[in-house]
């Protein structure tokens, strides 16, 4: 069965470095979603992206984050200048339409020192 | 955002039915009733989804109350694997995001 994976599977860098999260959709996918998890909290939804471009974003989703969709398989999640509050799981995700269900990966985990 | 209200926590014993209640007084007419589950040290899997009518696929079943302001999950025959927190979303049609709540962890005894 066709999954998301996610790289790396645990990312640590020191607070104001820049840092990538890389993930691999489902290959006939359309719509493609980053949410966090930060420990022992629930599962936020950061953006969603369509056909080359934010569809919707949350508060959290500021300035320091962007999403890129670089080359026809890979979907990425930059975080410009990290900081401690950043350290949480990420989790990529992707659906065939935007009504349908979301297929996550395992996600990556960001410790931020 | 509509909300869903789900017990914080459930148990059930190996081998037996499961039913894994959610309340969604605030649905409206368009929102679809979306199930997922999250098991320690991975990211959600969708369960089961449903608008109206129960539903059944190969993990669970869904049973949908008449006025659609209620839900149930059923798992059919509990197994150690499916000890997880079990998440209750209402997904709008349109919308694409999913909002999850604290959802109902439920352990498995052998």
């Amino acid at each position: 069965e066709p999954e998301v994976t996610q790289t790396p599977s645990h990312q640590v860098t020191q607070m104001g470095q820049e840092v990538i999260l890389r993930c691999v959709p489902i290959s006939n996918h359309l719509y493609f979603y980053w949410y966090r998890q930060i420990l022992g909290q629930k599962v936020e939804f950061l953006v969603s992206f369509y056909n080359n471009e934010i569809s919707e974003k949350s508060e959290i989703f500021d300035d320091q984050f962007s999403v890129e969709r670089p080359d026809g398989s890979n979907f990425t999640l930059k975080i410009r200048s990290t900081k401690l509050e950043d350290s949480a799981m990420y989790f990529c995700a992707s659906g065939l339409e935007s009504n349908q269900p979301q297929h996550f990966g395992d996600g990556t985990r960001l410790s931020i020192l | 955002d509509a909300k869903t209200t789900q017990p914080n926590s459930m148990e059930s014993n190996e081998e037996e039915p499961v039913h894994l209640p959610c309340n969604h007084s605030t649905i409206s007419g368009t929102d679809y009733i979306h199930w997922y589950r999250q098991l320690p040290s991975q990211g959600p899997e969708y369960v089961i989804h449903g608008l109206t009518s129960n539903v059944n696929n190969r993990m669970a079943s869904l049973a949908i109350a008449e006025d659609r302001k209620s839900s149930t999950l059923i798992l059919h025959r509990a197994t150690l694997r499916d000890a997880a927190v079990y998440y209750c979303i209402l997904f709008y049609n349109q919308g694409g995001k999913l909002i999850f709540g604290q959802g109902t962890e439920l352990s498995v005894k052998p």
